[in-house]
């Protein structure tokens, strides 16, 4: 089955500081999304990057605080950028259809995250 | 808008007790209904799933099924262990939005030896 990875696991950052959070797929996905799960909370939806343009952000999130790339089927970054403690947060990536199957359609499975603390 | 309200937790349970967690949703046209369990030091894990009215979605025990009547998908289980500890959330996943999961405020149980 597929495996969807993240980088790095962790990280503690000081203020008006960028991390980029890289996540990587061991094939080939039609769709990568962004979640946010700060602490305490559910999970919220960044953004939905999209292969060779620009990623889809929903209300509230902006690509100027949350660049995203996405250069090809299998790998995707997103930016936190200029840090405050209100991003300390767990940052999510999920993949959806797969073209080699292990990920059906109509199902998102997410990597093990990325837990942000800005100091 | 669409949205998802779960149970407010934490619940704590004895092992073997009968396990419900209770999911409703609201939603312009008929989603699709997921459970997602996240165990501790853990990521997110779907747990089942239903596409449509009277579908149930079973895994590892636990079941639940879509009552468009009552825009329902509780979660349950006949005998939950130690193991089954973690937090679980409801979510659902409109027609209208592909791709967007709109997910309830995660149950976290406590299951005790």
């Amino acid at each position: 089955s597929a495996v969807i990875s993240q980088k790095p696991s962790r990280d503690i950052c000081q203020r008006g500081t960028s991390l980029t959070i890289q996540c990587q797929v061991d094939s080939q996905v039609t769709m990568m999304f962004w979640y946010r799960q700060q602490p305490g909370q559910s999970l919220t939806l960044i953004a939905t990057a999209n292969q060779g343009s620009e990623a889809t952000y929903e209300s509230g999130f902006v690509i100027d605080k949350f660049p995203i790339s996405r250069p090809n089927l299998t790998f995707s970054t997103l930016t936190v950028s200029n840090m405050s403690p209100e991003d300390s947060s767990i940052y999510l990536c999920s993949v959806e259809g797969s073209r080699q199957g292990g990920f059906s359609y109509n199902e998102q499975f997410f990597g093990p995250g990325t837990r942000l603390t800005v100091l | 808008g669409d949205s998802v309200t779960q149970m407010e937790g934490p619940v704590t349970l004895s092992e073997e007790a009968f396990l419900t967690i209770n999911c409703t949703y609201t939603a312009t046209g008929y989603p699709s209904l997921f459970w997602y369990v996240q165990y501790p030091g853990e990521g997110l894990q779907l747990l089942l799933k239903a596409t449509k009215a009277d579908d149930k979605g079973s895994n590892k025990d636990f079941e639940a099924t879509y009552r468009k009547e009552t825009t329902s998908f509780h979660l349950e289980k006949g005998s939950v262990q130690v193991s089954d500890s973690a937090v679980y959330f409801c979510a659902q996943r409109g027609g209208g939005s592909q791709g967007n999961l709109i997910f309830g405020k995660g149950t976290k149980l406590s299951v005790k030896p």
